[in-house]
């Protein structure tokens, strides 16, 4: 069964600060891995989906990171904003997904 | 467009009585899941629905727990003889192709509280 880790549960930055997201799963044979942002009482917002195939993929200020045969990936958030206060959830693919426990990031004014 | 939709979006209901969600997912996608999720954990697969057909249901807790989709579009939920352990919110998610790993884009969720 695929296990989903994220470290840390929780983080605090300053306004600014760049943030660093981990996630490890224990199975590398997945079809890709999504992160995805939820705010309190609502539903899931997919940020980026990486394909297996794929060692990164950007989107504005975000970017992710994919090592299969380490079963890694970081979620880089640049020049972090109080609006990117959420939690953060990575999610692996083999057709259904499994998702971590998500870390909570407070970006403080 | 319309994404994903759930209803109710909040439903209380007492120990042992009967209830359905109902998820309407993104018109046109053919693939449709259900997650559950608890407090302060991420979602949980439920169940994974190829058109009319649930392809796979290996997530679904206990018999008490039953999905249907039986024209291929809306799916309903259904929990029987409900626990105060059913209390959590139930996201559904729809995706373009049937087993494929498109992304999958997820609706608010109901939130169930069996008291």
């Amino acid at each position: 069964k695929q296990e989903v880790t994220q470290i840390p549960a929780a983080l605090s930055v300053p306004e600014g600060e760049n943030l660093v997201l981990n996630c490890s799963f224990t199975d590398s044979a997945i079809y890709n891995l999504q992160w995805f942002r939820q705010d309190p009482g609502k539903g899931l917002t997919s940020l980026l989906l990486i394909q297996s195939s794929q060692r990164e993929q950007t989107s504005g200020r975000l970017n992710a990171s994919l090592d299969k045969s380490s079963g890694r990936s970081t979620l880089y958030i640049a020049a972090s904003q109080p609006g990117d206060s959420a939690t953060y959830l990575c999610a692996v693919n083999d057709y259904k997904l499994s998702f971590g426990a998500g870390t909570t990031v407070t970006v403080r004014a | 467009g319309a994404g994903v939709s759930q209803t109710p979006s909040n439903k209380v209901t007492e120990k042992g009585k009967y209830v359905e969600l109902r998820c309407d997912p993104i018109s046109g996608h053919t693939a449709l899941y259900w997650y559950r999720q608890s407090l302060g954990q991420g979602p949980e697969f439920l169940i994974y629905f190829q058109g009319t057909g649930a392809a796979d249901d290996s997530g679904l807790p206990n018999d008490r727990f039953f999905a249907v989709r039986p024209e291929g579009s809306v799916s309903t939920l259904k929990i029987q003889r409900t626990e105060r352990g059913d209390s959590a919110v139930y996201l559904c998610a729809s995706s373009l192709n049937e087993g494929s790993t498109d992304t999958q884009y997820f609706g608010p969720g109901t939130r169930l509280t069996v008291l």
